[in-house]
């Protein structure tokens, strides 16, 4: 256990439709990143927030958007869904924003179907 | 665009070997390497980390080795046993912007027969 926390752990929807999914990092990281992971494509870097501020955006699309609140936890919001946003959608919590050490530990991800 | 990959998407070890997984990065500002495990449905995990400045690192029945020079990097399993069967990824942490991001290559299945 990581202690990177994701809900919901699946989510089946229709094109169209929007979801959120939510994040919980670990005790005392800062950092927040989210991947995406699909078959075609591996594991792809959508953003990442320290500590309430982006910090960096990856392949993230414009229908896609992130935030981290101040109890740090964070949510991937996917609107207008297409049928090749079906993925296992991942985020990753670290300590440090750029420094030293920075591993990063991934949640048990969610898997996004949709129909 | 630059990216991390690696040789071969499959391997097959006999329960007891040495495995050994390969992975090719292009990006030279690259300073840091690490290396996941990912179990079916499960998140990656990590396993080792390597910095530039070293081309030699150890843990706990798994060793990895970065070749500047060639930018290949490997990770080497002793020993393998039946629960090392998994995904393993290796990601590149490019320095830039105020934050470090991981490219992760495609991965390799590795098979553990008993």
């Amino acid at each position: 256990d990581s202690g990177v926390t994701q809900t919901p752990k699946h989510l089946i929807t229709a094109t169209g439709q929007r979801v959120t999914l939510r994040c919980s990092p670990r005790s005392g990281d800062l950092s927040v990143y989210w991947y995406q992971q699909s078959l075609d494509q591996g594991l792809q870097f959508l953003i990442h927030y320290y500590n309430g501020e982006e910090r960096a955006k990856g392949n993230i699309l414009e229908r896609f958007s992130a935030q981290q609140f101040p109890d740090l936890h964070s949510e991937l919001n996917l609107s207008s869904l297409e049928l090749g946003d079906s993925a296992l959608y991942f985020c990753a919590s670290s300590v440090a924003p750029s420094g030293r050490s920075e591993e990063q530990y991934f949640g048990p991800g969610t898997r996004l179907t949709v129909t | 665009g630059e990216s991390v990959g690696l040789h071969l998407p499959t391997l097959s070890v006999q329960e007891g070997d040495n495995s050994i997984i390969n992975c090719a990065y292009s990006n030279s500002a690259s300073d840091y390497f690490i290396w996941y495990k990912q179990e079916s449905g499960k998140g990656p995990q990590f396993i080792i980390d390597i910095r530039s400045n070293m081309d030699k690192r150890q843990g706990q029945r798994v060793t990895v080795l970065l070749n500047k020079t060639v930018k290949h990097l490997s990770l080497q399993i002793a020993a393998t046993q039946p629960g090392d069967s998994a995904v393993y990824f290796c990601a590149e942490n490019r320095p830039g912007a105020g934050s470090y991001q991981l490219t992760f290559g495609k991965g390799t299945k590795l098979s553990v027969i008993p």
